[in-house]
């Protein structure tokens, strides 16, 4: 069974601090992993996708790497801002059918301090 | 640009009441799905489907019911509620349940069941 792990659960830093949020996944055998943001009293908002043949995805200030032989991947968010405080959570999907199973991680509550 | 709507926001139904969430698109998805979001757990898939007259169990499917008459709706009914079913639900669609696509989140229905 896939498990998708985010550790810590919540996250302080000061206004400008360049930062990475970590997600682990215990089966490397994923088609893609995706990254989204949630805020409070809202729903979730797909930041970026990652599939299995990639390295990294770039947008803006976020860059998503992934690593699959590790289990790992990671969003680096450069020059933060308050405006990114949010919820980042990491989703890996396993499979391309119609059944494929999307598992999500619990997320990560960061703040943003200016 | 409406993307995924969500109707009613919050509810607060008496334990056995039954009621229905709607979820609306005007995206032309053929893939929609039911989310649940609880503290501690993550999303875990309710219901989804790949298609209009097209339905499949997920993850948590017990004690609700879904249809898809057409591409754009995909309201999901509780039986007859709990407790167990307090909380957050989440519509989402995409063009297909495969790589490259971008999975589109309502703003979520919280629901409390007392």
């Amino acid at each position: 069974k896939q498990e998708v792990t985010q550790i810590p659960a919540a996250l302080s830093v000061p206004e400008g601090e360049n930062l990475v949020l970590n997600c682990s996944f215990t089966d490397s055998a994923i088609y893609n992993l995706q990254w989204f943001r949630q805020d409070p009293g809202k729903g979730l908002t797909s930041l970026l996708l990652i599939q299995s043949s990639q390295r990294e995805q770039t947008s803006g200030r976020l860059n998503a790497s992934l690593d699959k032989s590790s289990g790992r991947s990671t969003l680096y968010i450069a020059a933060s801002q308050p405006g990114d405080s949010a919820t980042y959570l990491c989703a890996v999907r396993r499979g391309t059918g119609a059944n494929s199973k999307l598992t999500f991680g619990k997320g990560i509550t960061l703040s943003v301090r200016p | 640009n409406a993307g995924v709507t969500q109707t009613p926001k919050f509810q607060v139904l008496k334990t056995g009441q039954s009621m229905t969430l709607q979820c609306a698109q005007d995206m032309n998805h053929e893939y929609m799905s039911w989310y649940r979001q609880d503290p501690g757990m993550g999303l875990r898939l309710i219901h989804y489907s790949v298609g209009a007259g097209i339905t499949d169990q997920g993850e948590v499917p017990n004690g609700y019911n879904v249809s898809r008459s057409t591409t754009e709706d995909f309201p999901l009914r509780l039986l007859s509620a709990a407790p167990s079913q307090t909380s957050v639900y989440f519509c989402a669609s995409s063009y297909g349940p495969f790589s490259g696509n971008t999975i589109y989140f309502g703003e979520g229905s919280w629901l409390t069941v007392v």
